[in-house]
Formats: structure tokens, C-alpha cells, sequence
């Protein structure tokens, strides 16, 4: 599996987008771009995945570089409630396999 | 929304107890898992099950087995809890070709003393 890099830590302000980045520079073809997050003493919370297309959900958007090496999650208006560890996984495919979570990247939105 | 709900917080047990922690999902999921989690480790995978009475081992099985009698509810035992089995026990489900989209219980945080 792709290695990732996250910042250890960023800040933003509640209102304001939250604008995650990871770095995968050895991502192959078929492997696929994941962000979940924890919050603390709760378990991981999927927010969103994809190949090679941006993509957009009620939570977030991802977007992913044209050579894949690298991506960016949104938050486009972030609240308290969004402070939390966020991680991005890079794999094939996620079922029956480790959910390997590097540090991820501690997200503290302030009021 | 989904629940995934752990029959515990938090545990405290003595070395060579028996441990059982029961997870139950309310979304009718086919495919449920136990994760641990540990610090610098991230999640890894203990057992997973796609169906009624099925189950597959994970890649740390050592020292676990699961019980899934009831499709909403996926059991893991400790035969004989040791120190090192310390740790947060997490629980998840998913659907079937969905397994990107893992939902998760809050945990257990089981102490072995």
C-alpha cells in the first residue's frame, strides 16, 4: 500500500473551510484515496473515498491531483463538532484487510 | 443512521479471564469486523464475518475467537486475556461491496492487569 503524509496538525476557524492535504506519491493505478476521521473516544467515522475524480458528499469534498500524488479534503464550513484526527488511507481495497491509520492529522476548529 | 453499538466503555479483567465483548448493528449488515487499535499500530484487523455463522481470520487472530450466531450481533472472546491484549476493541459493519464505508462502534478500552 501507498505510503501517506499528512501534516501532524492544523487549526481553523468555525465557519471557515477546512482544507486537509495528503501527500501519496508512490499511489499505484488501482489504488484508491480514503478519508475517515476519529473523534476523540469514538470510533472512525468514514467521510469519503475516491479514484481519480474529485468527489463531493453531504460531509466533504475530495480533491485528488491529476498525477494522484497527492490530495485535499474539505470541509467546506467547518464546525466545532469537526475537531478530530483525520486520516488518509491509500489501498485497493479495504475489506478483510488492516485498516492501517498513519498519525493522521489533529484538526482543532476554534471559535 | 447507522448504529453500531459495543456492550462496553470500558473493562477491567485479570490475566487468564475469559472476556467476551458483543457488538450489535442495527442496519442489517451483512459484513461486521473487530478491529484493536493501538497507538502507532493504527487499526488491525482481528476477525471478520460476511454471514451467519461465517467468520475469517484477520491478520492477529492469536489469543481471539468471534461468534456470530445472529446476523445483527458479532461476539469477540478472549479465551484467556493476557497483558498484552490490552488495548481499544473496535467493532465494525459495512455491506457487502461497500466495505469502503466501515461504520464503527465507540469502542471498548479493555484493560488486562
Amino acid at each position: 500500500d501507498a505510503k501517506t503524509t499528512q501534516p501532524t496538525s492544523m487549526d481553523c476557524a468555525e465557519g471557515r473551510a477546512a482544507n486537509l492535504p495528503c501527500n501519496h506519491s508512490t499511489i499505484s493505478g488501482n489504488e484508491y484515496v480514503y478519508w475517515y476521521r476519529q473523534i476523540h473516544s469514538q470510533g472512525p467515522q468514514y467521510i469519503i473515498h475516491g479514484l481519480k475524480n474529485n468527489e463531493t458528499n453531504e460531509m466533504a469534498s475530495l480533491i485528488i491531483t491529476e498525477d494522484r500524488k497527492s490530495s485535499t479534503l474539505i470541509l467546506p464550513h467547518a464546525t466545532l463538532r469537526d475537531t478530530a484526527v483525520y486520516y488518509c488511507i491509500v489501498r485497493r481495497v479495504l475489506y478483510g484487510q488492516n485498516f492501517v491509520f498513519g498519525p493522521g492529522t489533529r484538526l482543532s476548529v476554534l471559535p | 443512521d447507522v448504529k453500531v453499538t459495543q456492550s462496553s466503555r470500558y473493562l477491567v479483567k485479570r490475566t487468564g479471564e475469559k472476556v467476551f465483548l458483543e457488538c450489535v448493528q442495527d442496519m442489517d449488515h451483512e459484513n461486521m469486523f473487530w478491529y484493536r487499535q493501538d497507538p502507532g499500530l493504527g487499526l488491525r484487523l482481528i476477525y471478520f464475518s460476511y454471514d451467519v455463522k461465517m467468520k475469517e481470520k484477520g491478520d492477529i487472530p492469536e489469543g481471539y475467537s468471534v461468534s456470530r450466531e445472529k446476523k445483527e450481533r458479532f461476539s469477540l472472546i478472549l479465551e484467556s486475556a493476557s497483558t498484552n491484549q490490552t488495548s481499544m476493541y473496535l467493532c465494525a459493519s459495512s455491506q457487502p461491496g461497500q466495505e469502503y464505508e466501515q461504520y464503527f462502534g465507540p469502542g471498548t478500552r479493555l484493560t488486562v492487569t
